[in-house]
């Protein structure tokens, strides 16, 4: 099944505390991305890559970091969590954004305290 | 910065309904849209694309409306499972930033 996978969909974690949040999709698609989703602000785009090795801030990317080591992930890094960071986040690959949009993975909810 | 704007809502609309909600644009450049079903806390689901003027799949019509700068989505014999969130969502690339520009959602809620 074509899908992307994301991990863990449900995470507490502690201020300062690294963490990192996996993206894999099964897909071979080149762009992928990270996005964060809150109440009445929408989905706001934090990374994303449009191949291996090829990644670019998107429009709220302080605090997080991203690699592209293979093509099927992504990998969302937070170094040092802050309690702003508690948030829903989503990977998303695409094969051509422009023509068939992103598939979506299920979401992590994470909760920094 | 390209921007998508939506009615937020909620729409609350009878089972059986016809309800149809626009969605407006700032980049007039755009050749391509799409319509996103999001269930709550779920993630976003891909719904329709709209290429040229439009597009039909069953019960759900999207339209584009280049010179007025919208899209719209209208929804026949509407469902309690038509219940969601649809967020417009428009491509663009450039500018320090690449990917798909999200409205915020227009809410619906059918009611039997």
């Amino acid at each position: 099944e074509a899908q992307v996978t994301q991990n863990p969909r449900y995470l507490i974690t502690v201020t300062g505390k690294k963490l990192t949040v996996t993206c894999s999709q099964n897909m071979n698609h080149e762009y992928m991305s990270w996005y964060r989703q809150d109440p009445g602000l929408g989905l706001r785009q934090i990374y994303y890559s449009m191949n291996v090795e090829v990644t670019d801030k998107g429009d709220v990317p302080e605090g997080y970091k991203v690699s592209r080591k293979e093509k099927r992930n992504f990998p969302l890094i937070l170094e040092s969590p802050s309690p702003n960071q508690t948030s829903l986040y989503f990977c998303a690959s695409s094969l051509s954004r422009g023509r068939y949009g992103y598939t979506f993975g299920s979401g992590t909810r994470l909760t920094v305290v | 910065r390209k921007e998508v704007e939506q009615d937020p809502g909620p729409f609350n609309v009878p089972e059986g309904a016809t309800v149809a909600f626009n969605c407006t644009y700032s980049n007039s450049a755009s050749q391509s849209f799409f319509w996103y079903r999001q269930d709550c806390r779920k993630e976003p689901k891909l719904l329709m694309s709209v290429y040229s003027s439009g597009n039909e799949d069953g019960r759900f019509t999207a339209q584009l409306n280049r010179a007025s700068q919208y899209i719209s989505l209208l929804i026949r014999d509407s469902k309690l499972s038509d219940s969601a969130t649809y967020l417009c969502v428009l491509p663009y690339s450039g500018g320090g930033a690449d990917g798909l520009t999200f409205g915020k959602g227009t809410h619906l809620i059918i009611q039997p």
